[in-house]
């Protein structure tokens, strides 16, 4: 089955400074790879997802980048600020006729003021 | 916010007994999934659901079991052979293949 593992397991950047969380994955029929982030006592939400059709997406402060190749993907938050202190996830679907969603283990990011 | 709920938020359970989880959606999801969230392990999963009375089981399904009688729920049973069944359960759902999955507020579960 699909292995998504996901380095750092903790980041402490300061504010104003960029962040970038990378992961890889195993089956090279994943096709789908969302980011969550997770506020401490809350659920997970979606914030950016990427498809193997594309390279790389942006939203404002937020950039996904994926490698087919390498079967790796990265997020990229630029300028942190205080509230983007969270636990990140990546995750990967398995293939293109399964809801398979797997996840990496998770990067606890810490915004310095 | 609506969409996904789960109950209760707390459980509490001695060791021994069987206990369900329950997971309703009323986003029209065809997809539904539990996972299992523990400190520094991510979320594992442990079964999801393509459509209704149908289920596959995930990573780590040993000691849990799932029923999907209706498109709105998919609750899930943690059994008496869970060897270690402390931990915080999320449920999630997808409209379909490769979207975003909407995520429950989570139910936590102690067995003493």
């Amino acid at each position: 089955g699909e292995n998504v593992e996901q380095h750092p397991s903790t980041l402490s950047v300061q504010e104003g400074d960029s962040a970038v969380i990378k992961c890889t994955y195993s089956d090279s029929a994943s096709n789908y790879f969302p980011w969550y982030k997770q506020e401490l006592g809350k659920r997970p939400q979606l914030i950016i997802d990427i498809r193997s059709n594309v390279g790389e997406k942006k939203d404002q402060r937020i950039a996904v980048t994926l490698n087919k190749t390498a079967k790796h993907f990265s997020l990229h938050i630029t300028e942190t600020q205080p509230e983007d202190s969270a636990v990140y996830f990546c995750a990967a679907s398995i293939s293109s006729n399964d809801y398979k969603l797997s996840f990496g283990a998770g990067t606890t990011v810490t915004v310095r003021a | 916010d609506g969409g996904i709920t789960q109950s209760p938020k707390y459980l509490f359970r001695k060791e021994g007994q069987n206990v369900t989880l329950s997971c309703e959606q009323n986003l029209n999801h065809d997809a539904m999934y539990w996972y299992r969230q523990d400190p520094g392990q991510g979320l594992r999963l442990i079964y999801y659901s393509q459509i209704v009375n149908d289920f596959q089981k995930g990573d780590i399904a040993e000691g849990y079991s799932v029923s999907r009688e209706k498109k709105e729920s998919f609750p899930l049973t943690v059994t008496s052979a869970q060897k270690n069944p402390t931990a915080f359960y999320l449920c999630a759902s997808s409209r379909q293949l490769s979207t975003e999955a909407f995520f429950g507020q989570g139910t936590r579960l102690t067995v003493v």
